[in-house]
């Protein structure tokens, strides 16, 4: 079955630590997203990749970095220096970067930091 | 520059129809809508495209009024899996870079 993969569904880190989100894609897509969502608030655009070896900041990158040396994946590093970062993680891939293709989106990991 | 969605919630009993609207305050290329239950990934529902395109689910409907900049999600006849959390997402260019909105939260009563 084709689709996202978000590993792990629950993570739980210490306050200062740098941790890695993972987000794997069989769907040949192009283009993939990550995105943070707060408590009853909408998807706030974090990265974006457009194509392998190729990823721009989105709205509230600080904070966050990305790599895409592989088609399939798209790792987000949640580092040290972003303030609040305890939130669901959104991973979403689409065919290309046109306005005009929906966007699957993972299953999301909760990270809470302690 | 995120869109406001309005309502913000709305109760339906089962069969009753609901309209949901999106509003930008910038010039619109697409809106994207979406459904999201509690804890799961947003689920897509359609796509309306600057010049009238539109994709989507037949049994959803929507509007996209380029002048106004705004779309609406028109929902019939519902059922209680219409429930959750309802998101449009806009872009203002020929990207795929979606600003989403503020969310209408949906419950819908047998």
């Amino acid at each position: 079955d084709g689709g996202i993969t978000q590993s792990p569904k629950y993570l739980f880190r210490k306050e200062g630590q740098n941790v890695t989100l993972s987000c794997e894609q069989n769907l040949n897509h192009d283009a993939m997203y990550w995105y943070r969502q707060d408590p009853g608030q909408g998807l706030r655009l974090i990265y974006y990749s457009q194509i392998v070896n190729d990823f721009q900041k989105g709205d509230i990158a600080e904070g966050y970095s990305v790599s895409r040396e592989k088609k399939e994946s798209f790792p987000l590093t949640v580092t040290s220096a972003q303030k609040n970062p305890t939130a669901f993680y959104l991973c979403a891939s689409s065919l290309v970067a046109d306005p005009g293709d929906e966007q699957f989106f993972g299953p999301g990991t909760r990270l809470t930091v302690l | 520059q995120q869109p406001v969605q309005s309502p913000q919630a709305v109760i339906l009993r089962e069969g009753e129809d609901a309209v949901i609207n999106c509003s930008s305050s910038k010039a619109l290329y697409s809106v994207h809508w979406y459904r999201q239950k509690h804890g799961e990934a947003p689920v897509f529902l359609m796509i309306l495209l600057k010049g009238g395109e539109q994709k989507g689910h037949e049994k959803i409907s929507a509007s996209f009024n380029e002048k106004k900049q705004q779309s609406s999600l028109y929902l019939t006849a519902s059922q209680l899996s219409y429930s959750g959390t309802y998101f449009c997402g806009s872009t203002g260019g020929a990207t795929n870079k979606l600003i989403f909105g503020t969310g209408t939260l949906l419950a819908v009563q047998p």
